[in-house]
């Protein structure tokens, strides 16, 4: 189960883009990437997933290089309600092995 | 409504009792899950389950049990044998391993506090 390493905590401020950058050196062929954002005390929720180069979709875009050892999720012009910890995970999308959350990025927007 | 509910929101149990907390979802998912979470630190596996009667440990299995008697329905029982139960507890759903990505769906959470 490849285990993943993110920044503990970053600070932005609102209006810019910010960009979370995960290593997992150890990814496997068959894992995918996948990205969950949680408030306090709410269950985490899904963002984005990927399998190599760079998905989006309306809320963030993904980079993925093509040795897969990292990746990066992208928030565009992010706002205030977007300060939230985000956690990548990498598993087997086919046997859903996808169960080591870390303990994450802390995202605080500032005003 | 679809989404997966968790009862109760909050929950307070003495030292030595057993607590049984509910998860059900009706997205028609076949695998559930139960994370434990404490304070400042990411979710940690306790069990999973990919299909009706059928159910695995997690990282942190020991004092925990469940059950998995219907689809829709994954209770997860603390037992007095869980050292330190005290945390938030979180249940999730994903589809079945032929069908796609395996993202999870969670639910709000259970705040287990032992007095």
């Amino acid at each position: 189960l490849a285990k993943t390493t993110q920044p503990i905590s970053m600070d932005s401020y609102e209006g810019q883009e910010v960009n979370i950058t995960c290593s997992h050196n150890n990814i496997a062929t068959n894992d995918y990437i996948t990205w969950y954002q949680q408030f306090p005390s709410q269950g985490p929720r899904f963002i984005i997933q990927g399998y190599k180069t760079k998905v989006t979709n309306e809320v963030a875009s993904l980079f993925i290089p093509a040795d897969r050892k990292s990746s990066t999720l992208s928030l565009p012009r992010v706002s205030l309600s977007d300060t939230a910890v985000y956690y990548c995970l990498v598993g087997d999308a086919r046997t859903g092995n996808q169960f080591y959350f870390g303990t994450g990025t802390s995202l605080t927007v500032i005003p | 409504d679809g989404g997966i509910t968790q009862s109760p929101k909050y929950l307070f149990r003495k030292e030595g009792q057993n607590v049984t907390l509910s998860c059900e979802q009706n997205l028609n998912h076949d695998a559930m899950y139960w994370y434990r979470q404490d304070p400042g630190q990411g979710l940690r596996l306790i069990y999973y389950s990919q299909i009706v009667n059928d159910f695995q440990k997690g990282d942190i299995a020991e004092g925990y049990s469940v059950s998995r008697e219907k689809k829709e329905s994954f209770p997860l029982t603390v037992t007095s044998a869980q050292k330190n139960p005290t945390a938030f507890y979180l249940c999730a759903s994903s589809i079945g391993r032929e069908r796609g990505s395996r993202t999870q769906y969670f639910g709000p959470g259970t705040r287990l506090t032992v007095l």
